[in-house]
């Protein structure tokens, strides 16, 4: 079955920390990736996406993202974090399939920033 | 522009009782999804639509039921409540004309508990 894997379930930095949130998947051949986050209270919104080109997307906030074919990874990166970075981080795929667009979710990455 | 709008926010249920969840997007947008969040689960996908009069059933659709009779609406039926449905709802829309393009906006979530 086509999975979504983020190790990190719990992750804890100090403000100005680097920041690195792993997510791995078992998808072949060519994959839509996103990064999702929800701020505490609030709702799902998109963080980045990589549907080609650049493997290394930027994000919103200071995010960016590298996509590395030969791992299945899409890993979440940020140099410096900030205590408002603190939320739950959603690593997304897809297959781009013309009427079958579901995405797959992991199961989320809580990031705390201690000030 | 209100985008994904959900109601209601919270709702508590009987064991048995049924009712619905309201999911309306004014984006104009052809895919709309269900998905349910459950600590350390992630998202999980109960039913999606790519179209009106178009539904099909994703990762968790046991227990629910939906329908698209027009564009705008794609309301989420729980027919016989059990504990096991106790989550927070989240609906999704997002307009995918070419494949690849799917990004989605989230409603605000509705958040129900079966007792």
């Amino acid at each position: 079955a086509q999975s979504v894997s983020q190790h990190n379930h719990h992750v804890i930095l100090s403000e100005a920390a680097s920041l690195e949130l792993g997510c791995n998947y078992s998808y072949g051949g060519t994959v839509n990736l996103f990064w999702y986050v929800q701020y505490p209270g609030q709702h799902l919104q998109l963080l980045l996406k990589y549907f080609s080109g650049d493997p290394l997307v930027k994000g919103i906030k200071g995010f960016e993202a590298e996509f590395i074919k030969s791992k299945f990874s899409f890993n979440l990166r940020k140099p410096s974090v900030q205590w408002s970075d603190t939320a739950e981080y959603f690593c997304a795929v897809n297959k781009p399939n013309f009427g079958n667009e579901k995405l797959t979710f992991g199961t989320g990455t809580r990031l705390t920033i201690i000030p | 522009n209100a985008g994904v709008t959900q109601t209601p926010k919270f709702r508590i249920l009987k064991i048995g009782q049924s009712m619905t969840l309201q999911c309306t997007q004014d984006m104009n947008h052809n895919y709309m999804y269900w998905y349910r969040q459950d600590p350390g689960m992630g998202l999980k996908l109960i039913y999606y639509s790519v179209g009106a009069g178009i539904t099909d059933k994703g990762e968790v659709p046991n227990g629910y039921n939906v329908s698209r009779s027009t564009t705008e609406d794609f309301p989420l039926r729980l027919e016989l409540a059990a504990p096991s449905q106790t989550s927070v709802y989240f609906c999704a829309s997002s307009y995918s004309g070419v494949s690849g393009a799917n990004v989605l906006t989230f409603g605000a979530g509705s958040r129900l508990t079966v007792l």
